[in-house]
C-alpha cells in the first residue's frame, strides 16, 4: 500500500515569507502528526490532528499552524519565516494516534534564506 | 534537562561487532518505548517498541527497558554495513492524545 506522501520534498523560501507543506496519510489513517527535525534540537512535536480536530500541540509559536481535511490529508503552514525555521518537516500517520503505529513520510526539507 | 537524553555519537564499528545504543529519560509517565532507524533523506522507520519494562528480541536486535533506572537500550548483534543509519529512541505516555518524545539520535557507521 502507498506510504505517507509529503510534498514538496524540497523548498527554498525567503525570510518573512510564508509556506504551506502537505501530507497525504496512509489510506485509513485518521491521525496525522507533524514534527520538526533539526541537527541542534532533533525531532520536536508540532501538532497532531485526528478527524479534522487538533488533538495535541507542541511548544511552537503561533506562526506554526495546521489543518486536516475530511479525507485526512493535512497541511501545515508557517508564516513570517525565520532563518531558524530551516529544518526537515516530517509528517507521520497512524490509525489512532498516541505515538504508536506511526508511519513517517520522507519529509519536506525547508531552507529559509 | 531534556526529557530524553541520547548519547550524541557518532559511532563507528567494524562489521560483526555488537552495538549498544542507550537513552535515559526523566518523565516517569512514559509507558511506551521505541527505537527508530532513519536513513539519509528518509523519514524514521520503527524498529522495535516495548511496553513498560523488560526485554524484546527481534532477529539481531534486542531492546531493553529499565523503568526503575529510567534507561533504555538497543543492542545490535553481528552488525552489518546496511545497519549504518541514525538511530533514535522515542517514548510516549499512555493515551490517545500522547505524542512521541525523541532523543536527538546517534549516527552509526558499520565499516566493512
Amino acid at each position: 500500500k502507498a506510504g505517507v506522501t509529503q510534498t514538496p520534498r524540497y523548498l527554498i523560501k525567503t525570510r518573512g515569507q510564508q509556506v504551506t507543506l502537505s501530507c497525504s496519510p496512509i489510506s485509513g489513517h485518521r491521525s496525522v502528526s507533524w514534527y520538526q527535525q533539526t541537527p541542534g534540537q532533533g525531532l520536536q512535536f508540532l501538532f497532531e490532528y485526528f478527524s479534522e480536530t487538533q488533538r495535541n500541540k507542541g511548544n511552537f509559536p503561533g506562526r506554526f499552524s495546521g489543518r486536516q481535511f475530511s479525507n485526512s490529508r493535512s497541511e501545515m503552514n508557517v508564516s513570517t519565516l525565520e532563518l531558524g525555521d530551516s529544518a526537515l518537516y516530517l509528517c507521520a500517520s497512524s490509525t489512532t494516534g498516541g505515538g504508536l503505529g506511526y508511519t513517517f513520510g520522507s519529509g519536506t526539507r525547508l531552507t529559509v534564506v | 534537562q531534556k526529557e530524553v537524553e541520547q548519547d550524541p555519537g557518532p559511532l563507528s564499528v567494524p562489521e560483526g561487532a555488537i552495538v549498544s545504543l542507550n537513552c535515559t529519560y526523566s518523565n516517569s509517565a512514559f509507558q511506551y518505548f521505541m527505537w527508530y532507524r532513519q536513513y539519509s533523506r528518509k523519514g524514521p522507520e520503527l524498529l522495535m517498541y516495548t511496553y513498560s519494562s523488560g526485554n524484546k528480541e527481534d532477529g539481531r536486535f534486542t531492546a531493553q527497558v529499565d523503568k526503575s533506572s529510567k534507561y533504555i537500550s538497543l543492542f545490535i548483534r553481528d552488525s552489518q554495513p546496511s545497519d549504518s543509519a541514525t538511530y533514535l529512541c522515542a517514548m510516549s505516555e499512555a493515551g490517545a492524545n500522547s505524542k512521541l518524545t525523541f532523543g536527538k539520535g546517534i549516527t552509526l557507521s558499520v565499516r566493512p
